[in-house]
């Protein structure tokens, strides 16, 4: 099965710091994708790459940065964080047109 | 854009009893259904993925898709409490980006031993 690896799994974060968030696929996928999740909802997605070296835009951008510096790895990177910005993120690979895995989560807190 | 809505909110059911989880959403763009658990604290586990018009089983999980009704369901048969989860339902268009996916709100389901 696809392994989709997010560290760090929880992180405190203070308002106006800079956060970045890591996520590792060992599958060869080439898609990419980071969602957020806030309590009783469901997931939306803020940015996703196809490509090394490549990122688009999704549903909810603003705020957000992300790099795809290798086929492996993305980071979504919040360079002011914001109290707003509290949520559970998750890190999603597929292949094209193929399947969607997702991480485990990444519970970030800003204080 | 894609608004999707499922209900209830939330189920309690029996141990043994069907349980059965509805999604509607807005528009026919989409063809590409698929339906998640969540256990709490932990990640998303596919159940079905569903591309046409019917039925589609995958062991005690079953999806039914009706596009002109803009309509998906899920049917859990015999669910135990392991099941306990919030369930979404996650929707996309046909191509390369399929990760590109439009989610429901979720529905909590409570089974009782």
């Amino acid at each position: 099965e696809a392994a989709v690896t997010q560290s760090p799994r929880s992180k405190v974060a203070v308002t106006g710091g800079k956060v970045t968030l890591s996520c590792h696929q060992t599958n060869n996928h080439d898609y990419m994708y980071w969602y957020r999740q806030d309590t009783g909802h469901g997931l939306r997605l803020i940015h996703y790459s196809y490509v090394a070296d490549s990122t688009e835009k999704g549903d909810i951008p603003d705020g957000y940065k992300a790099s795809r510096p290798s086929q492996e790895n993305f980071s979504l990177i919040l360079e002011l964080a914001s109290l707003s910005q509290t949520a559970v993120y998750f890190c999603a690979s597929s292949y094209r047109g193929g399947e969607v895995f997702f991480g485990k989560g990444t519970r970030l807190t800003v204080v | 854009q894609q608004k999707v809505q499922q209900s209830p909110e939330s189920l309690t059911v029996s141990e043994g009893a069907m349980a059965s989880l509805n999604c509607t959403f807005s528009d026919g763009t989409s063809d590409n259904f698929r339906w998640y658990r969540q256990h709490s604290g932990k990640g998303l586990e596919v159940l079905v993925s569903i591309f046409s018009d019917g039925e589609k089983e995958e062991g005690r999980f079953t999806a039914h898709l009706n596009r002109a009704s803009l309509h998906v369901s899920l049917h859990i048969r015999e669910p135990q409490p392991s099941d306990s989860a919030v369930y979404l339902c996650a929707m996309s268009i046909t191509g390369a980006n399929t990760g590109k996916l439009t989610f429901g709100h979720g529905t909590i389901l409570r089974v009782h031993p």
